[in-house]
């Protein structure tokens, strides 16, 4: 089953704009992560956030984790078109440990 | 330092057979994780191996079994293939257990007819 829902499903934006993806899960969680996946093969890791953190920088991206809501967010800046991709958060549960949890998914795309 | 590597990348097979998917894990890595993804949903955790034993295992049925040898490696066995396990068939290796950062391989992606 899934835990999250990702929203927009898909986002189109031009060069050098920001993107926002979110992201809500349902149940208490130990971290949340980010990939991204290029053409439906191999995904990459891009961030964890820890439950009790509450935003985090990692290059031109931006999280953020708001536990008492169950959502996240994931800010691009200055996109690319090499940063079309699908990006999906992922939960590790606290009562289910060693397994992530996959959201659906947003659809980025880049146009240049 | 080659990553995780999967194979074969693409597989055809009619239902009621069997298949076998096989992973390499990321060098310096001991835990294997299988994930299924249909298209155009995210990933389900299929099951995690560590120390050559299945240590969790998601919602899928018995027909789906793995295996991991003392050099890490894994291998993905599903029985009596349905045109729904039909999807991309995703390896992931971490250096532990836990799953704070998982590295994929390419997938293998599966067309059962």
């Amino acid at each position: 089953s899934q835990q999250g829902e990702e929203d927009p499903q898909a986002l189109s934006i031009q060069e050098g704009e920001n993107a926002t993806m979110n992201c809500s899960y349902k149940t208490s969680i130990n971290n949340l992560q980010w990939y991204r996946q290029n053409s439906g093969r191999g995904l990459v890791h891009l961030i964890l956030i820890r439950s009790n953190e509450r935003e985090k920088h990692s290059g031109r991206l931006r999280v953020t984790l708001d536990t008492s809501k169950k959502s996240s967010s994931l800010l691009i800046t200055a996109s690319r078109a090499a940063d079309t991709a699908s990006y999906f958060c992922a939960t590790e549960e606290e009562t289910s440990g060693s397994r992530l949890t996959f959201g659906e998914g947003t659809q980025l795309t880049v146009n240049p | 330092d080659a990553g995780v590597t999967q194979s074969p990348t693409h597989l055809i097979k009619t239902r009621g057979q069997q298949v076998t998917l096989r992973c390499s894990p990321k060098s310096g890595h001991d835990t294997v994780s299988w994930y299924q993804q249909a298209l155009g949903q995210g990933p389900q955790f299929i099951f995690q191996y560590y120390e050559e034993e299945e240590r969790q295992r998601g919602n899928f049925p018995d027909r789906f079994s793995g295996h991991q040898f003392p050099n890490y490696s894994s291998e993905l066995n599903v029985n009596a293939l349905l045109l729904g396990d039909s999807a991309l068939y995703l390896c992931a290796s971490s250096p532990d257990p836990r799953v704070e950062k998982l590295f994929f391989g390419s997938g293998t992606q599966l067309s059962v007819l």
